[in-house]
């Protein structure tokens, strides 16, 4: 899976309470991506970043915000998660940003209960 | 539990017959395309890509056309083998992004032995 590591795997939590999911890379990729992806809806965007303290909004970022203080870790974090937020999230990486291919973790699939 | 595969447009082909995937693309800026393989519960893998100033480009038994005229975009697959069940995704650098891929919703392809 090109490097990437993403931490856990499986996870449920309660609403209200914060969650933090971790994109680990050892590939040096400058970019790094967190995309959902739910039935019907196939994967959306929800940060991106583009380089150490470097993130933009994606299509779908409420509720969540993200951090890279390092290249090789990106963090999302949910505030407060909401039913809503059940999904499975994929990170991704990339050498060229949209110009070249980006590459997958194993995803991580988060239940809101 | 949940699968990608709810709500996709299918394509049932037999083993050994050749397939067709199609993906319209939105933005006529778009200047890199790919196809992404997406096996049940794991990230999607990097099939093949094709940059707009070609319009055809063949891999290992797969072929990508791409037809900037009606913004479409195809898959072919030959010799479609069980193995090759999976949802395929079609993605765009949306209008020269340098940035990001926008993803299409998917198609589920099933092979039957």
């Amino acid at each position: 899976d090109a490097g990437i590591t993403q931490s856990p795997r499986h996870k449920v939590t309660e609403t209200g309470t914060p969650v933090t999911l971790r994109c680990h890379q050892t590939e040096n990729h400058r970019y790094m991506y967190w995309y959902r992806q739910d039935p019907g809806h196939g994967l959306r965007l929800i940060h991106y970043s583009y380089g150490v303290k470097d993130t933009d909004k994606g299509e779908v970022s409420d509720g969540y915000s993200v951090s890279r203080s390092k290249t090789e870790d990106f963090l999302l974090t949910l505030e407060s998660a909401t039913s809503s937020q059940t999904s499975v999230y994929f990170c991704a990486i990339s050498e060229g940003g949209g110009n070249t291919e980006a590459f997958f973790g194993q995803g991580t699939r988060l239940t809101v209960v | 539990g949940e699968s990608v595969g709810l709500h996709l447009p299918t394509l049932s082909v037999q083993e050994g017959d050749n397939s067709i995937i199609n993906c319209a693309y939105s933005n006529s800026a778009s200047d890199y395309f790919i196809w992404y393989k997406q096996e049940s519960g794991k990230g999607p893998q990097f099939i093949i890509d094709i940059r707009s100033n070609m319009d055809k480009r063949q891999g290992q038994r797969v072929t990508v056309l791409l037809n900037k005229t009606v913004k479409h975009l195809s898959l072919q697959i030959a010799a479609t083998q069980p193995g090759d069940s999976a949802v395929y995704f079609c993605a765009e650098n949306s209008g020269g992004s340098n940035y990001k891929l926008t993803f299409g919703k998917g198609t589920l392809l099933t092979v039957n032995p």
